[in-house]
């Protein structure tokens, strides 16, 4: 199964200041069509996750624009321009390229 | 609007067997590849099986002989038939629909105890 692996886990941020998420897989995640299938996953507290961004950089409907995703092959990316108090919870990266999907160890995100 | 609800879980013995309900609404789930992922008490996210088109369907290692996954075109629902129960396999339930390569819908979660 490819192992995707993130960092930091932890991941302590001021209001209105920059994040940044690192994913990277251990195989290329670039599919027999082109495609990249890197998805990334907000899991605020006690809900269920929610997509964010899908095949490396699409935002979802109703995502605020301060999410972005980046990245290529092996190591990808989630950055939030600014936190804001409903940023607060864990994220996670989903490989869907390769089967089983596999996700990351999650990075939680809470307020300095 | 696309809607996903789960029902089933429950406290259960160690040996003992569950069925999980997924109720869809907003979509067939007969004409989509519909999946159950899991989240251990505070832990992440794992895949556990999916059901494809054609009605094959494919298992976590952890979870093969023990685990089954159907659906009921009629009723609109996905299920998981969870026997040989055993304490690791405690956790939220999640029903989600596949979407080529993503997830692009999730339940709300149900959760499942195993404990004597």
């Amino acid at each position: 199964d490819v192992v995707m692996t993130q960092s930091p886990l932890s991941l302590p941020v001021t209001l209105g200041q920059p994040a940044s998420i690192s994913c990277s897989s251990s195989q290329s995640l670039v599919f027999s069509n082109g495609n990249t299938y890197l998805n990334w996953f907000q899991q605020r507290p006690g809900q269920s996750p929610r997509r964010l961004i899908y095949t490396v950089s699409n935002r979802d409907s109703g995502v605020p624009d301060r999410f972005s995703g980046s990245g290529s092959g092996t190591d990808f990316t989630l950055k939030i321009s600014r936190v804001e108090a409903e940023d607060i919870g864990v994220y996670y990266c989903m490989q869907g390229t390769h089967w089983p999907y596999t996700f990351g160890q999650g990075t939680k995100l809470e307020i300095k | 609007e696309v809607q996903l609800v789960e029902t089933g879980g429950g406290l259960i013995q160690p040996g003992g067997s569950l069925r999980l309900s997924c109720v869809a609404s907003g979509f067939t789930v007969s004409s989509d590849n519909m999946m159950w992922v899991r989240q251990a008490p505070g832990k992440g996210l794992e895949w556990v099986s999916i059901i494809y088109g054609g009605d094959s369907a494919y298992y976590v290692d952890s979870v093969k002989g023990r685990f089954t996954i159907s659906r009921d075109r009629s009723k609109n629902t996905l299920y998981l038939q969870m026997n040989s129960l055993r304490a690791e396999d405690t956790a939220i339930y999640y029903c989600a629909k596949d979407a080529t390569g993503s997830i692009d819908y999730w339940g709300q979660g149900t959760l499942v105890t195993v404990s004597s």
